[in-house]
């Protein structure tokens, strides 16, 4: 059980495109979404939390307008990063958390790169 | 927010030998869980520790939460090629949950 489905695993984009990334619970319900960003050997960074019905929470530095978070189902998140550029060239990774539980489980993340 | 530090960063030692990653931070964890990640893919759980002082034993892994819920640890005895990888530590902190910066291990033949 808790399973985290992501798709695409890896899309390439031009320049001032926008790309959608979808975040599927698929045995559980995910009342709480978290979308993160890796950088080559670095660690996580958290982007934003959202909830189920509710507007993200985005975190510090993390421009709202330019990462686009939707969480309209108890079972779909989706991230869209808008005006792509270069520069959001990274490992996108998503994580789900059923109601208070201790644990969040992960996809399989999207290597997006906008050319 | 890099609210977790973890050490040492790179770590290579020969199969056989222990080692141990330490994950620390100044503030207090509602819970802590310790990530294993490959390249390419997202982080698999390990294990998750919630009470002050409390071991959890995985194999040959041993996870140890502290007193105060502000830092861990994860033991490897008898380190194997097959445990090298990307050892991340995460806290939960207010309902989210920051990593640390990551210990990566080669574990040679």
């Amino acid at each position: 059980g808790a399973v985290v489905s992501q798709h695409p695993s890896r899309v390439i984009c031009k320049s001032g495109t926008s790309v959608k990334i979808e975040c599927r619970s698929l045995d559980f319900q995910a009342t709480t979404m978290f979308w993160y960003r890796q950088f080559p050997k670095q660690s996580l960074m958290l982007m934003a939390t959202s909830n189920e019905g509710s507007k993200a929470t985005y975190e510090q530095g993390v421009e709202k307008d330019k990462f686009l978070i939707n969480h309209a189902s108890l079972t779909l998140s989706t991230l869209t990063v808008t005006s792509a550029h270069p520069e959001d060239s990274s490992f996108y990774i998503c994580s789900a958390r059923e109601g208070t539980l201790t644990e969040a489980f992960f996809g399989q993340g999207t290597r997006l790169t906008v050319v | 927010t890099q609210l977790l530090e973890q050490s040492p960063q790179f770590l290579s030692i020969q199969e056989g030998e222990n080692l141990t990653v330490y994950c620390n931070s100044s503030s207090v964890f509602s819970s802590l869980q310790w990530y294993r990640q490959e390249p390419g893919e997202g982080p698999v759980l390990l294990v998750t520790v919630v009470t002050g002082g409390e071991v959890k034993k995985l194999k040959r892994l041993t996870f140890q939460f502290g007193d105060a819920r502000k830092d861990s640890s994860l033991h490897i005895t008898a380190a194997q090629p097959g445990d090298t990888g990307l050892y991340l530590c995460a806290g939960e902190y207010f309902n989210k949950f920051y990593f640390g910066s990551g210990t990566k291990l080669n574990v040679k033949p």
